[in-house]
């Protein structure tokens, strides 16, 4: 149980194109959800933390308006990045919190943006 | 001031001996729970072990154990019998707050890179 899955796993575009990103738990509900960014050799880095029906609450310096997210519903939370950026590229990872004994979070398998 | 710090940017280990990865934490909050992640390189994030402020005892899970020192703020963990597969990047977070509590964030250490030698 508690899977995480994430779409597309890579993506190239070009510079100022958006790219939109889904994170989804395939097998429970999950309340809130979380994006984070990784640079190479680089720890994970939250970016926002995504709840159901309300706006996502974003880290001090994560552009609003640069990353957008919706939590659509309790299984389906997206990410845009609009007007991509080649020092956008990096690894995007979702989690979901799962409410369970260690409440733990359970990361989707990532997405690694490229941007020319 | 960092909230995770992890001091082993790199460990070898050889084949089916044990190896400790550090891990030290800094909160004020009473109440929080440590984590360590597998991170392989395909980059998916593998949760292998938790442990809660207020745990008694250390937490194990089948060749995982937490070497809670609260005292030391540490929560190292220890990898016994290492299996070419456990080479991969390990992370250490921490969670401020009880387990369902309205904050569920992650603060995530810089991790430590783990090589198993045959």
């Amino acid at each position: 149980g508690a899977v995480v899955s994430q779409h597309p796993s890579r993506v190239i575009c070009k510079s100022g194109t958006s790219v939109k990103i889904e994170c989804r738990s395939l097998d429970f509900q999950a309340t809130t959800m979380f994006w984070y960014r990784q640079f190479p050799k680089q720890s994970l880095m939250l970016m926002a933390t995504s709840n159901e029906g309300s706006k996502a609450t974003y880290e001090q310096g994560v552009e609003k308006d640069k990353f957008l997210i919706n939590h659509a519903s309790l299984t389906l939370s997206t990410l845009t990045v609009t007007s991509a950026h080649p020092e956008d590229s990096s690894f995007y990872i979702c989690s979901a919190r799962d409410g369970g004994r260690f409440d733990e979070q359970f990361f989707g398998p990532g997405t690694r943006l490229t941007v020319l | 001031a960092q909230k995770i710090t992890q001091t082993q940017p790199g460990m070898f280990v050889q084949e089916k001996e044990a190896v400790t990865l550090d891990c030290t934490y800094d909160t004020s909050d009473p109440s929080y729970g440590l984590f360590w992640y597998k991170q392989p390189s395909s980059g998916e994030m593998i949760f292998l072990i938790y442990q809660g402020s207020y745990d008694q005892q250390n937490a194990t899970e089948g060749r995982y154990s937490l070497n809670f020192q609260k005292a030391r703020k540490s929560a190292n963990l220890v990898i016994s019998a290492s299996q070419l597969g456990d080479s991969a990047m390990y992370f250490c977070a921490m969670r401020e707050g009880s387990i369902g509590g309205a904050t569920n964030k992650l603060i995530f250490g810089t991790g430590t890179l783990l090589a198993v030698q045959p």
